[in-house]
Order: C-alpha cells, then structure tokens, then sequence
C-alpha cells in the first residue's frame, strides 16, 4: 500500500462544477502540501497544512489530522483549472512523499 | 520570502550526452536542498538531498550524481544519459525562516 493515495486519480467535469480531490496517509506527519503541475509541466505550490482549513481565492484545502486525510477544493470551476493535483506529505528527517497526482479536466 | 531558481523548464537531449540542472536559492541560508524526479506514470521521488556544502546523501542508485558546490547553489549532473532519464526534476528546499518546503517550478527532461 502507498503511504500516500489521492483519489481519484482522473477527474473530468463541467465549467462552475465544485471540485473535491482527496488525499489520504497512512503515518504521522509534520505538514502537507498540495501542489499544481500546468500541462506544461511547472510546478505551483498552492497550500501547506498542518492543521485545519486554508482558503485562497477558490482554492480551499482541508486537513484532519486525525482521520489522516486532507481534501483540496475548487468552487466555480473553470478551464484553466484543468492541471495535475499533487498531494504531498512532509514525515519528517528529509522524507517528503508524495502522491501519484489528480488529473483535473474542466471542459467549457 | 525564500524562492528558488531552477531551469531551464524544457531540455532536450540525446542519448549519451551530460547533464548538468542546476537550482539556485535566494531568501535564506543554509538550508537542506533536495532533487525530485518524477518519471513517466509515477509520482516523484527523491534522489538526492543536501544538508551543506559538499555533503550529499543519494537516495536512489542512478546514472545521475548531485553536487552542491556553494550554499545556496545545487546541481543535478550526468556524464551519458540514457533514455531512461527523461522526466519531471524538481529541486526544493526546506530552511529559516520558512517552515516547510519551498518548490521550484521544474524541469522536464527529454532524452531521445
């Protein structure tokens, strides 16, 4: 089992749909990160959790530290969203993983 | 803020040919510095990390090898590469006075 799993790993929806991708672990850890990867293959950081919510723009990423489980939201949609999500969980002592990656496709 | 510089963000290169990536820093210093790949179908993985000048630890057996030659300055080499090299590299760093890691933005490598 991957210590990292996001689900799903393809997503395809409609213009001003709200979009959930999920992100689970299976140890402890210090931080999360979700990430951004463009068609063109750069990366953007978008948030790091360590507890709770954050919420940028229409951007809003959870994270229950509990259950070991962080979610990254998107309201209003929209085509230019359409990117890689990248979830990846900091455990510590140079050990960064991360996972397999969310293929978002948001069609007009 | 701490950023990273990394290019170029699209490389090209035939078989047998070097490598040399190269990842500079601005914002902080000493920090530990660190080279992702991220090859077709699968997620990244590390392969080299850094905690100072001329100390590296390898992760993964390659045909790759890192230096890092000045603090802030990391570099991604190899003498031939192979086919199997192509892919996604991403440096990052963790360091004062950020907690947790700062990315760059990439380097997409194809060998042919």
């Amino acid at each position: 089992k991957n210590e990292v799993e996001q689900s799903p790993q393809n997503l395809t929806a409609q213009e001003g749909e709200f979009i959930t991708i999920n992100c689970s672990y299976s140890v402890g850890i210090s931080a999360l990160h979700w990430l951004q990867q463009h068609p063109g293959g750069g990366i953007v950081s978008l948030f790091m959790l360590s507890s709770g919510k954050k919420k940028h723009g229409r951007l809003i990423a959870t994270i229950n530290i509990q259950e070991k489980h962080s979610s990254l939201h998107i309201t209003a949609s929209h085509p230019r969203d359409s990117a890689v999500y990248i979830c990846a969980v900091d455990m510590g002592a140079q050990k960064l993983v991360f996972g397999q990656g969310t293929r978002l496709t948001i069609n007009p | 803020s701490q950023t990273i510089h990394q290019w170029p963000a699209t490389l090209v290169q035939p078989v047998g040919s070097p490598l040399s990536l190269e990842c500079t820093v601005e914002g902080t210093s000493n920090p530990n510095l660190y080279w992702y790949r991220q090859a077709a179908g699968r997620g990244l993985q590390l392969l080299f990390y850094s905690v100072g000048i001329g100390q590296i630890s390898s992760e993964v057996p390659q045909n790759l090898s890192a230096s890092r030659p000045q603090d802030r300055q990391f570099i991604l080499s190899s003498k031939k590469l192979l086919l199997s090299d192509s892919g996604f590299y991403l440096c990052a760093l963790t360091g004062y006075p950020n907690y947790g890691y700062t990315f760059g933005s990439g380097t997409r490598l194809t060998v042919v």
